[in-house]
């Protein structure tokens, strides 16, 4: 069975600093995982996807995240928040590629 | 706009009632889901379709839940005798199973909320 943590259901950053949102995986074969962000009463929009190329993924707004398949974990990162990076972000692992195994999301906020 | 849309966008019905909601999913995806995202989690998978064929559908999905793809494009999730637990964005998205990797990357809608009185 396969499914993500995300540590830290909050995290607030001021303006122009680092932004670290952290998501665990478990999964008993490779696994292809994903960063989604959501704004308010929208859907969900892939950040970006690990698929088992280059371990470090670089995605939309400056985003990257890390596969690191020693401490089973793909954080995202940002170097210097802005105010629009304000949202739910949400890790997921998938296996199969039909089912997606989401975490319960990290809301961002962003402090000016 | 060619994105998946999610037709209506909210939804307020008395317990009991019946709700039906439609999702048109990018044109070129053969394959469309179901979610379901309750206040303060990540969506939960309910059902998929390749096409027409429902292939998979999670034990969320219970008897009073029935979903469609009658012609391999547009989708339609109905809820039986809603219930006050049903209260959720109802999420729909598609992918591609052409070209390689494609399939790994699904296309949300917007979503249904759905308020069961």
């Amino acid at each position: 069975a396969q499914s993500v943590t995300q540590l830290g259901s909050h995290v607030s950053v001021s303006e122009g600093a680092l932004v670290l949102l952290r998501c665990n995986y478990s999964s008993s074969v490779p696994p292809y995982l994903f960063w989604y962000v959501q704004y308010p009463n929208q859907g969900l929009q892939l950040l970006l996807k690990y698929t088992s190329a280059a371990t470090l993924v670089k995605g939309i707004n400056g985003f990257e995240a890390e596969f690191k398949k020693s401490e089973t974990s793909f954080h995202l990162t940002k170097p210097s928040a802005h105010m629009s990076d304000a949202a739910e972000y949400f890790c997921a692992v998938s296996v199969t590629g039909n089912q997606f195994y989401f975490g319960t999301g990290t809301s961002l906020t962003v402090i000016p | 706009d060619t994105g998946v849309s999610q037709d209506p966008r909210h939804k307020i019905t008395k317990r009991g009632q019946n709700v039906t909601f439609r999702c048109d999913p990018i044109s070129e995806h053969n394959r469309l889901y179901w979610y379901r995202q309750t206040l303060g989690q990540g969506p939960e998978f309910l059902t998929y379709f390749q096409n027409e064929a429902q292939l998979e559908k999670s034990r969320l999905l219970s008897d009073r839940f029935s979903a469609e793809r009658p012609k391999g494009s547009f989708s339609t999730l109905e809820i039986q005798r809603t219930e006050q637990g049903d209260s959720a964005m109802y999420l729909c998205a598609s992918s591609s199973t052409s070209g390689i990797n494609s399939y790994n990357e699904q296309f949300f809608g917007p979503g249904t909320r759905l308020t069961v009185l």
